[in-house]
């Protein structure tokens, strides 16, 4: 199985800050990975696929990178309506597999 | 556009079973696989598997082998997961998901159903 470390497990930021978390999977995923975003109650959103192809209709402030084992999401200016929790998950080979999540608050 | 419509809620007493389902629209049924993920309430995402697109070949979760069991019908368009020895741990909501490329050949998109939350008590 694929195993996906996803970190940090939660972060404090501020409306306006530049917001990173990354997803390490145990062997090379060839970009076969998602993002994901949840609130509270609610399905999982995505928000980019291919590892950097932005979802339909996903704000521009979100974008992915990496290649190989290690990929990042990034929000460029964090917006209150942001604050959830995000999940990376590899879809390469099954198990799908998912990272831990990484819960993102305000500080 | 692709759209995976799932079935409504359950309670279910321990030892039952409960059949989930998940119609999909919007994409050629046959052609792609569909999953089956699960969200213990506060906790992660975890896979619990898979049917091929002919609906002939199956694989599930080791931690759910003997207990679940996914089928598909090509005439609904409509995909179910059935679990059974129902448990208080299986507390859960159910979300089918299914990877379609937005055009032919382009890379794979995830898109998921809206769940099925599915409450075990006595």
């Amino acid at each position: 199985d694929i195993q996906m470390t996803q970190s940090p497990p939660s972060l404090s930021a501020s409306v306006g800050d530049r917001v990173t978390i990354t997803c390490r999977a145990s062997r090379g995923i060839d970009n076969s990975l998602a993002w994901y975003q949840q609130k509270p109650g609610k399905a999982p959103k995505v928000l980019l696929y291919g590892a950097s192809r932005l979802e339909s209709g996903v704000p521009s402030r979100f974008s992915g990178s990496g290649s190989g084992t290690d990929y990042t999401l990034t929000i460029s200016s964090l917006q209150p309506e942001d604050f959830a929790t995000y999940y990376c998950q590899q879809y390469y080979g099954t198990p799908l597999t998912f990272g831990q999540g990484t819960k993102v608050e305000i500080k | 556009q692709v759209q995976l419509v799932q079935s409504g809620a359950e309670v279910k007493k321990p030892g039952a079973s409960v059949k989930v389902s998940c119609k999909a629209s919007g994409y050629t049924f046959t052609n792609h696989y569909i999953h089956w993920v699960r969200q213990v309430p506060g906790q992660g995402l975890e896979w619990m598997g898979t049917i091929n697109p002919s609906g002939v070949s199956t694989s599930y979760a080791q931690k759910f082998q003997g207990r679940v069991t996914m089928t598909r019908d090509s005439s609904t368009t409509t995909g179910h997961m059935e679990l059974r020895s129902l448990k208080s741990e299986d507390t859960a909501v159910y979300y089918c998901a299914a990877f379609i490329p937005p055009v032919v050949g382009d890379i794979k998109c995830p898109h998921w159903g809206q769940g099925t939350l599915v409450t075990v008590s006595s």
